[in-house]
């Protein structure tokens, strides 16, 4: 399983753009990077998914380079509403298990 | 809003008692995911069915039993749990296997308190 690393906390003020990059340095070839969203009592909430180079939906972008050792989750133009947990994971290989790192505990501030 | 739909929402139980943890999908998904998750901390897997059968036991206890009568249904049967049994449990469903490209999609989750 690969194995992910993300700082522990981010810091960040409204109208703000928020970058939280993801170490995961033994990534398979067939493994994706998935990111989720939870807030205080409640469940993980699917953000972005890619592959590589770049994946943009109405909610954030996820940067990818080209070894995917790597990964950038960017929320644009944060709001106080944005602050929560973020977790990035990447799939496991013909496999069912996803494990959660620690996340990234993102506050955003008036 | 979540697809994924759990009961009940908070369950206190004494260390005596059987309960159970009801979760249900109607997205077609044949995975479906129990996860454990303690305050301030990530969930943790503990279960997964695949087509209506058991494919991992993360090596939980036995007073924890899953049990999926249908692909639409999952439950977790408890009984004689302890104190440090209560968190959050989470359940999840997803297509088919990970790796690719499939999503995870997770309840709201049961509170579940042990007294």
């Amino acid at each position: 399983l690969a194995k992910t690393t993300q700082p522990i906390s981010m810091d960040s003020y409204e109208g703000q753009e928020v970058n939280i990059t993801c170490s995961h340095n033994n990534i398979a070839t067939n493994d994706y990077i998935t990111w989720y969203q939870q807030f205080p009592s409640q469940g993980p909430r699917f953000i972005i998914q890619g592959y590589k180079t770049k994946v943009t939906n109405e909610v954030a972008s996820l940067f990818i380079p080209a070894d995917r050792k790597s990964s950038t989750l960017s929320l644009p133009r944060v709001s106080l509403s944005d602050t929560a947990v973020y977790y990035c994971l990447v799939g496991a290989r013909n496999d069912y298990k996803l494990s959660f790192g620690a996340g990234t505990t993102v506050t955003v501030r008036a | 809003d979540t697809e994924v739909t759990q009961t009940p929402k908070h369950l206190v139980m004494g260390m005596t008692n059987k309960k159970s943890l009801k979760c249900e999908q109607h997205m077609g998904h044949r995975a479906m995911y129990w996860y454990k998750q303690k305050a301030k901390k990530p969930p943790e897997l503990m279960f997964v069915y695949s087509y209506e059968k058991l494919s991992i036991n993360e090596s939980v206890p036995s007073r924890f039993s899953p049990e999926c009568p249908n692909s639409s249904l999952l439950n977790l049967h408890l009984h004689a749990l302890q104190p440090e049994d209560s968190a959050l449990y989470l359940c999840a469903s997803s297509q088919d296997k990970l790796g690719g490209g499939n999503t995870i999609y997770f309840g709201e989750g049961s509170w579940l308190t042990v007294v």
